[in-house]
């Protein structure tokens, strides 16, 4: 059975500050990893997308990398800004069907 | 392009009763998925179909149920209502191209008292 993780669990830097959020997981035979944003009561945003093939996806001041053989994949987000102020969350795609395994989620707060 | 939409938003029932939610998944795609968001539990995988057959289930009690009818439009129910069953319902919708990217809803909070 698939088993997500995500360190930390929440993270409050100043803003301009880069930082890294982890993800970890424990069966290696992914079909793909989505990282999502959450704003508090909203639904899920897609931010990144690593197919298995893949070793990192960037858009825009965020990068995802994924190495499967260690079962890890980091967000690593530039130059933070108070409107990245929410919890981030890290899902792994199985193969045989549409069904994500989700991380705990790290709330990260960028202080002005 | 209109993305995936559920309702109600927002709903409150009581001990017993039981609900409906609705999902319309992004046009084209075909494969829809629901998710419960707790707390306590984050989120967990609920269901999943695909051209109107359930094609996986998460580890959820036989209260919780859904269908998919012709047009890609989802529905889910959930019987007898318990305090527990309060929590954040969201559904996804998946192209049917090689990537399998998900897009949620904004999902529907159900309270229960």
């Amino acid at each position: 059975k698939q088993e997500v993780t995500q360190i930390p669990a929440a993270l409050s830097v100043p803003e301009g500050e880069n930082l890294v959020l982890n993800c970890s997981f424990t069966d290696s035979a992914i079909y793909n990893l989505q990282w999502f944003r959450q704003d508090p009561g909203k639904g899920l945003t897609s931010l990144l997308l690593i197919q298995s093939s893949q070793r990192e996806q960037t858009s825009g001041r965020l990068n995802a990398s994924l190495d499967k053989s260690s079962g890890r994949s980091t967000l690593y987000i530039a130059a933070s800004q108070p409107g990245d102020s929410a919890t981030y969350l890290c899902a792994v795609h199985d193969w045989g069907g549409n069904m994500l395994t989700f991380g705990g989620g790290t709330r990260l707060m960028v202080k002005p | 392009k209109a993305g995936v939409t559920q309702t109600p938003r927002y709903l409150i029932k009581t001990r017993g009763q039981q609900v409906t939610l609705s999902c319309s998944p992004i046009s084209g795609h075909r494969s829809v998925s629901w998710y419960q968001q707790t707390p306590g539990q984050g989120l967990q995988f609920l269901f999943e179909y695909f051209s109107e057959t359930q094609r996986n289930k998460g580890n959820f009690p036989g209260r919780f149920s859904g269908r998919q009818f012709s047009n890609s439009r989802s529905e889910m129910n959930v019987s007898t209502l318990e305090l527990g069953d309060s929590a954040l319902y969201l559904c996804a919708s998946t192209s049917t191209g090689d990537i399998g990217e998900l897009f949620f809803g904004e999902g529907s909070r159900l309270t229960v008292l």
